[in-house]
């Protein structure tokens, strides 16, 4: 069983649609969760970080994790063109100089 | 701040030489830097995680006499590829962990072709 498990989509949205992703994982002793964007050919950018459980909130982003359940999601309120890309869920143990254990990414394209 | 930088962006070469790919961290020390691969369509495979002043840790499958790792300095960390083949045509990605913190920031990546 992979570590982390994230549908690869692709996901296809009209413009103004809420978009939900998720991730699930398996290690129960993973305390930091993270999403990262990456455009194409590009490397990833930092989303949102949390730690625990809980909600977060920036902008049109909110990221959710219920450590109970072992799932952790990202929602995209109003969503544009340019949020187009893939996302990646992210998450470590804690401690700097942790592993980061990723999702395979899933591929979202917001169409006008 | 967390800027991670990589260079060259794009390096085309002929089988059997080796390439040398630069990550640096502008605004801040990093005391761990990762090297990732990846290739199209798919998720960032780890490769190593490099500790400034010390030997780099490398992840199972991956060659350590072909993938050489060098983290001289708290922004400095570099991969050389070396005899490179197609087979090392890839996407590859640092990251930079800003010391004190468990973040990554990742550099926008170097687009490697061996011919």
């Amino acid at each position: 069983q992979k570590e982390v498990e994230q549908d690869p989509g692709p996901l296809s949205v009209p413009e103004g649609a809420i978009v939900s992703l998720n991730c699930t994982y398996s290690n129960s002793a993973f305390q930091y969760f993270m999403w990262y964007r990456q455009y194409s050919r590009k490397g990833p950018e930092l989303l949102m970080y949390t730690y625990s459980s809980g909600n977060k909130e920036d902008g049109r982003f909110t990221a959710q994790v219920d450590k109970s359940s072992k799932y952790i999601s990202l929602f995209i309120r109003d969503s544009q063109p340019s949020d187009s890309a893939t996302y990646l869920c992210a998450m470590s143990r804690g401690n700097t100089g942790n592993q980061f254990y990723f999702g395979t990414g899933t591929s979202l394209t917001v169409i006008p | 701040g967390a800027v991670v930088s990589q260079h060259p962006s794009r390096v085309i070469c002929k089988s059997g030489t080796s390439v040398k790919i630069e990550c640096r961290s502008l605004d801040f020390q990093a005391t761990t830097m990762f090297w990732y691969r990846q290739f199209p369509k798919k998720s960032l495979m780890l490769m190593a995680t490099s500790n400034e002043g010390s030997k780099a840790t490398y992840e199972q499958g991956v060659e350590k006499d072909k993938f050489l790792i060098n983290h001289a300095s708290l922004t400095l960390s570099t991969l050389t590829v070396t005899s490179a083949h197609p087979e090392d045509s890839s996407f590859y990605i640092c990251s930079a962990n800003r010391q004190g913190l468990n973040e990554q920031f990742f550099g926008p990546g170097t687009r490697l072709t061996v011919l």
